[in-house]
């Protein structure tokens, strides 16, 4: 079973600023088959971001993702207020079961 | 657009047994895999089970095998989670997931979700 780590576990940041999550994997993932998902409080995850570096739907163009093997990272260019939730990776490039991360709270400092 | 929509959530005596439902709209049903996935506050997200598209293959983490059995019924649009010898640590929201592939067997990632429903248990 692959473990994903997450950091920091929580980042404080201002609305325009850039913010930083970092995804580490125990083994390589195959395919770099990483997702990112974003969660607000009382609502389930949404997908944003699909092996590593893909967009998913509607997902603003201020969401990147980036990396391959073990290290992958989420990037958000600049924080509307809106984004201020829980993000977490998750990797689905080896047979189940598929893994996720702790999380990484992005709050408003 | 995909929905799901889940029912079924409940509170359950240890060593019961519940039925969770996923009924699904807005895509072509046997054409995708679907998931279940649970969250706790204590151990965040877990993947539980999968079913493919067709039905003929299913999926389950270690810690929910031989107790949860999964299916789906092509005619209703709907996936079942079948929760038995329930556990204390089974307690937990349960969301059903359409799966991220564009094949009938999972991809093992998740596009589409639905809201939840609650399962605890306890005496």
């Amino acid at each position: 079973e692959i473990v994903l780590t997450q950091s920091p576990g929580t980042l404080s940041l201002s609305p325009g600023e850039r913010a930083t999550l970092s995804c580490r994997a125990s083994q390589s993932v195959s395919f770099n088959y990483l997702a990112w998902y974003q969660q607000k409080p009382g609502q389930a995850p949404r997908l944003l971001i699909y092996a590593a570096s893909s967009r998913a739907t509607g997902i603003p163009d201020r969401f990147s993702g980036s990396g391959s093997g073990t290290d992958f990272t989420l990037t958000i260019s600049r924080l509307e207020p809106e984004d201020f939730a829980v993000y977490y990776c998750q990797q689905y490039g080896s047979s189940p079961p598929w893994t996720f991360g702790q999380g990484t709270k992005v709050e408003i400092k | 657009e995909a929905r799901l929509v889940e029912s079924g959530g409940d509170l359950a005596q240890p060593g019961g047994s519940l039925r969770l439902s996923c009924a699904a709209s807005g895509f072509i049903f046997s054409s995708y895999a679907i998931h279940w996935v649970r969250q706790t506050p204590g151990k965040g997200l877990e993947w539980v089970s999968a079913i493919s598209g067709s039905g003929s293959k299913t999926y389950y983490a270690d810690s929910v095998a031989g107790r949860f059995t999964i299916s789906r019924d092509k005619s209703k649009s709907t996936v079942y989670l079948e929760m038995s010898s329930l556990r204390a640590d089974d307690t937990a929201i349960y969301y059903c997931a359409k799966d991220g592939g564009s094949g009938t067997y999972p991809r093992g990632n998740f596009e589409y979700w639905g809201e939840g429903t609650l399962v605890a248990v306890s005496s």
